[in-house]
């Protein structure tokens, strides 16, 4: 069972537009989420995370959303560049102690100049 | 620090071979991670260590493959013996206080 979903396998998006990532996970026991970027023969790298506390958290060009009540985080890219592009995961874990992470699908994000 | 080194960059074998992946976790990480990276299911736990003991394999697919962790800086990932459906990118993942850091994997194709 998948308990972090990335319905989305890719978006494509022109440069200086917004990019809007998606992601929905189904275990209420997850309070802590991240959003993770890998470029093409590379390991994932961080990119920017959330507490379940908050529902908001940026970052420069990067803001990830969080609604409880609903099970889903977004990840909003503003404004999208072509060096962007890259694949993206959404994971979740509970607590933030040891780095034990749940991760989704991914998305491929194409940006075009 | 070098980051998270793991080896091969890419395996090709045949069905039926063993196969040993190797990773060494950045110094002074306390916790190791296997993962899987596939198109269907993204990247899978597949097992992690503490302190170079197994805490957790519940995502090891099947009795062929297995992990250990004989001393702080060195794991293998085996799979014994091999099957195509076993292709995929194999991550290791070395952690200190929540924070991950990931190797850039081994491509594994099995023929």
């Amino acid at each position: 069972d998948q308990q972090v979903k990335q319905n989305s396998p890719s978006l494509s998006v022109q440069e200086g537009r917004i990019s809007i990532l998606n992601c929905d996970y189904t275990n209420s026991m997850f309070d802590y989420f991240l959003w993770y970027k890998k470029y093409p023969a590379e390991g994932p790298t961080f990119l920017i995370s959330i507490s379940s506390i908050k529902d908001k958290n940026e970052d420069g060009r990067f803001t990830v959303f969080l609604n409880k009540s609903a099970k889903h985080l977004s990840l909003h890219i503003v404004p999208s560049q072509p060096g962007d592009s890259a694949v993206y995961f959404c994971a979740a874990s509970r607590g933030t102690s040891y780095g034990k992470l749940t991760f989704g699908q991914g998305t491929i994000l194409t940006v075009h100049p | 620090d070098a980051g998270v080194i793991q080896s091969p960059r890419h395996e090709v074998t045949e069905m039926g071979q063993e196969v040993t992946l190797r990773c060494k976790p950045i110094s002074g990480h306390d916790y190791l991670f296997w993962y899987r990276q596939t198109m269907m299911r993204g990247l899978e736990l597949l097992i992690y260590f503490n302190n170079n003991v197994p805490i957790d394999d519940s995502g090891m697919p099947e009795d062929r493959f297995s992990a250990k962790m004989p001393n702080a800086s060195f794991s293998t990932l085996k799979i014994q013996p091999s099957e195509p459906r076993d292709s995929a990118v194999y991550f290791c993942a070395s952690s200190y206080r929540g924070e991950l850091f990931f190797g850039e994997g081994s491509r594994l194709t099995v023929l």
